[in-house]
């Protein structure tokens, strides 16, 4: 089974931009969840989707949005890119979403490194 | 709201020596605990999970943790440590539909 692929790898953008993010999950799983990490903030949780409905959301400004299609691949989206975004954002996904079900950990993808400059 | 510490921002330990990572949470209710660890430009491998039952938990790679609910903890040990397992190692604690993740511990292998 072909694990959680994130696309691109890397991106470099310029402040005030938007940028788009991609995440294909492990056959089957439905949901799909996004995280940011950073050395100053460590891991954070963004958002969570399920057959294309946002159910959770971390503590992020509007800014940061995504969706999830009917094949559960998800996107995220930033518009007006500021320099404290640059980050590696990682994507998860698991068969139910972790706290529905005792076998269903998350299975994070190599992430997406991007740079605000 | 729930927390999770991981009191040791490095640890440097020799090859083949034995190895511990603490982890503290603070939770209300009894909750799903994980390690991951993350080697250089990848993403976070899942090495073993708590739910409930058995609070000694196995995982791959040689690795095992120990649930405490007393002193809500729930350390991660290996008896004989590789080269290869030098990386950074996040405990986390889900409740919901999120993780919590501690800051991290990186781990570094002298010959």
């Amino acid at each position: 089974k072909a694990g959680v692929t994130q696309t691109p790898r890397y991106l470099i953008k310029t402040r005030g931009q938007q940028v788009t993010l991609s995440c294909s999950p492990i056959s089957g799983h439905r949901s799909v969840s996004w995280y940011q990490q950073t050395p100053g903030q460590g891991l954070q949780f963004l958002f969570e989707y399920f057959s294309e409905t946002q159910r959770n959301k971390g503590n992020f400004p509007g800014r940061f949005s995504g969706r999830q299609f009917s094949n559960s691949r998800s996107e995220m989206n930033v518009s007006t890119l500021e320099l404290g975004d640059s980050a590696l954002y990682l994507c998860a996904s698991s068969p139910e979403g972790q706290g529905h079900s005792n076998n269903s950990p998350l299975h994070f993808g190599n992430g997406t490194r991007l740079t605000v400059t | 709201a729930q927390s999770v510490t991981q009191p040791d921002i490095h640890i440097t330990v020799s090859e083949g020596a034995s190895l511990e990572l603490r982890c503290n949470y603070s939770y209300g209710a009894t909750p799903y605990l994980f390690w991951y660890v993350q080697s250089p430009g990848q993403g976070l491998q899942l090495l073993l999970k708590y739910f409930s039952g058995d609070t000694l938990v196995q995982g791959i790679k040689g690795f095992e943790a120990e649930f405490k609910r007393s002193q809500s903890s729930f350390n991660l040990r290996k008896p004989s440590v590789h080269w290869s397992d030098a990386a950074e190692y996040f405990c986390a604690v889900g409740a919901g539909d999120a993780l919590n993740f501690g800051k991290g511990t990186s781990l570094l292998v002298t010959p």
